[in-house]
């Protein structure tokens, strides 16, 4: 069962333009949505997450959008650089047991 | 402070053999997590340990074991391996609460042939 969705599969974005990446989750009962980026041969490092009291958290670049009432929620990626190229997980969290989407492979062009 | 670490980084084993992972938290961090991640998917929960006990568990099967020490570290074991558990295996460490950040270890590429 697919708890959580995630879309686009893959992006291709300019340098300097903004990556947008979405998540869907059934489970009311999550509590916890954090992004993670993931290299080639490397383990998922947590960039950001917000809870669900809050519908907008930004980090640098980094902003998650939280829709509750859609079960519902984004991460943006401003002046997204060739650094960034990476494939990026949402996920959704219950007692820090965590359903992750399928992953986004993001690319940026130079 | 010394991040998540795991052993070995790659394995190769045959169908039917059985193999443990070995997972060190990251300092301070009580609760451990393991996931398994297939080639092109996101990581799927395993389970979690924390204070030496399995506290949750996802839609795997009992040859899927664990540990956790009294130094937080942590063990997975597999028994009877089937192809379909090559993947790889990741170790995530935190600290109690009710909003856990995790911290993922490089992981164990695990081959079965």
């Amino acid at each position: 069962q697919q708890q959580v969705k995630q879309s686009p599969q893959s992006l291709i974005v300019q340098k300097g333009g903004i990556s947008i990446i979405n998540c869907a989750y059934e489970n009311t009962a999550f509590d916890y949505f954090p992004w993670y980026q993931q290299f080639p041969g490397k383990g998922p490092a947590l960039l950001i997450a917000i809870r669900p009291d809050v519908s907008e958290k930004k980090e640098g670049r980094f902003t998650i959008s939280f829709n509750k009432s859609a079960k519902q929620f984004s991460l943006h990626i401003m002046d997204s650089q060739p650094g960034d190229s990476a494939t990026y997980f949402c996920a959704a969290s219950n007692a820090g047991k965590s359903t992750f989407g399928d992953g986004t492979t993001l690319t940026v062009k130079p | 402070e010394t991040g998540v670490t795991q052993s070995p980084t790659h394995l190769i084993k045959t169908r039917g053999q059985q193999v443990t992972l070995r997972c060190s938290s990251q300092s301070g961090h009580n609760t451990v997590s393991w996931y398994q991640q297939a080639l092109g998917q996101g990581p799927q929960f395993i389970f979690q340990y924390y204070r030496e006990e399995e506290n949750g568990r996802g839609n795997f099967p009992p040859r899927f074991s664990g540990l956790q020490f009294p130094n937080y570290s942590s063990e997975l074991n597999v028994n009877a391996l089937e192809l379909d558990d090559s993947a790889l295996y990741l170790c995530a460490s935190s600290t109690s609460g009710s909003y856990y950040e995790q911290y993922f270890g490089p992981g164990t590429r695990l081959t079965v042939t």
